[in-house]
C-alpha cells in the first residue's frame, strides 16, 4: 500500500534561519496535504497540492509538488518561535496517510 | 458547526477492561478517519469510511479493535479487552471528498 516518508524526524534552528522539510510517496498520488500540530494539539490543515509542479506560498511558508506527484516539501523562510511545532505531509488518495512528521523547535 | 467532536478527552482504563472511543463527524463530510498517534509510530491510520461504509480497515491492528459508524453522524472505535500498548491519542477526522480534513480533539488512552 502507499507509504510516505518524510524527513528530516527533528529539525531545531534558531529564529530567523530557514527551515525545510521533505516528504515521499511509494505511489503516485492524487493530492498532497500540509498539516500543522502543536504541542499538546491535534493536526490543522495548512495546505492542499494537487497539480504536478505546484507550487503556493503562505506568507512565510512555501509548499511544492514534485513533477512526478510523489514527493513534496515545505520551506519556512525566517522561522519565529511560532512556528514551532510538528510538520505533517499527508498523501491523499482516496485515503489519507500521512508522514512521520518533522517536529520543529525555533531557539528565540 | 462545532467541528469534528470526540469524547471522552481522556480516558484511563485497567487492562482487560473494554474501552469505546466515540466521534461525530462534521455535518455533510463524506470520509471519516480514525487515527492513532504514539511518540514510535505517529500518525497511523487505522480506519476509514466512505458515506458510512468501512472501506479500507488494513491498519486495525488486531481483532480486538473495531470500529463502526452506524449513520452519517456518529462512529465509534472499540477495544475490548484493552492492553497497556493500546495507550496512545486517537484522533478522529472527517473530510468532504478528498480535500481537507478537520481532525477532533483527540482522545487520550491510557490502559494500566
Amino acid at each position: 500500500g502507499q507509504q510516505v516518508m518524510q524527513i528530516p524526524q527533528y529539525q531545531h534552528v534558531q529564529e530567523g534561519e530557514d527551515f525545510t522539510t521533505y516528504c515521499n510517496s511509494s505511489t503516485t498520488l492524487s493530492n498532497i496535504q500540509w498539516y500543522k500540530q502543536r504541542p499538546g494539539g491535534h493536526p490543522v490543515f495548512l495546505i492542499q497540492l494537487v497539480k504536478s509542479g505546484e507550487v503556493k506560498k503562505q506568507k512565510r511558508l512555501t509548499f511544492q509538488f514534485g513533477e512526478a506527484k510523489k514527493n513534496s516539501s515545505l520551506h519556512i523562510t525566517a522561522t519565529q518561535t511560532t512556528d514551532v511545532g510538528t510538520y505533517f505531509c499527508a498523501g491523499r488518495n482516496n485515503d489519507m496517510r500521512f508522514g512521520a512528521g518533522t517536529r520543529l523547535t525555533v531557539k528565540p | 458547526d462545532a467541528g469534528v467532536i470526540q469524547s471522552p478527552r481522556h480516558e484511563v482504563t485497567e487492562m482487560g477492561q473494554e474501552v469505546t472511543l466515540r466521534c461525530k463527524p462534521i455535518s455533510g463530510h463524506d470520509y471519516l478517519f480514525w487515527y492513532r498517534q504514539t511518540m514510535m509510530r505517529g500518525l497511523e491510520l487505522l480506519i476509514y469510511f466512505n458515506n458510512n461504509v468501512p472501506i479500507d480497515d488494513s491498519g486495525m491492528p488486531e481483532d480486538r479493535f473495531s470500529a463502526k459508524m452506524p449513520n452519517a453522524s456518529f462512529s465509534t472505535l472499540k477495544i475490548q479487552p484493552s492492553e497497556p500498548r493500546d495507550s496512545a491519542v486517537y484522533f478522529c477526522a472527517s473530510s468532504p471528498q478528498s480535500t481537507e480534513a478537520f481532525f477532533g480533539q483527540g482522545t487520550r488512552l491510557t490502559v494500566v
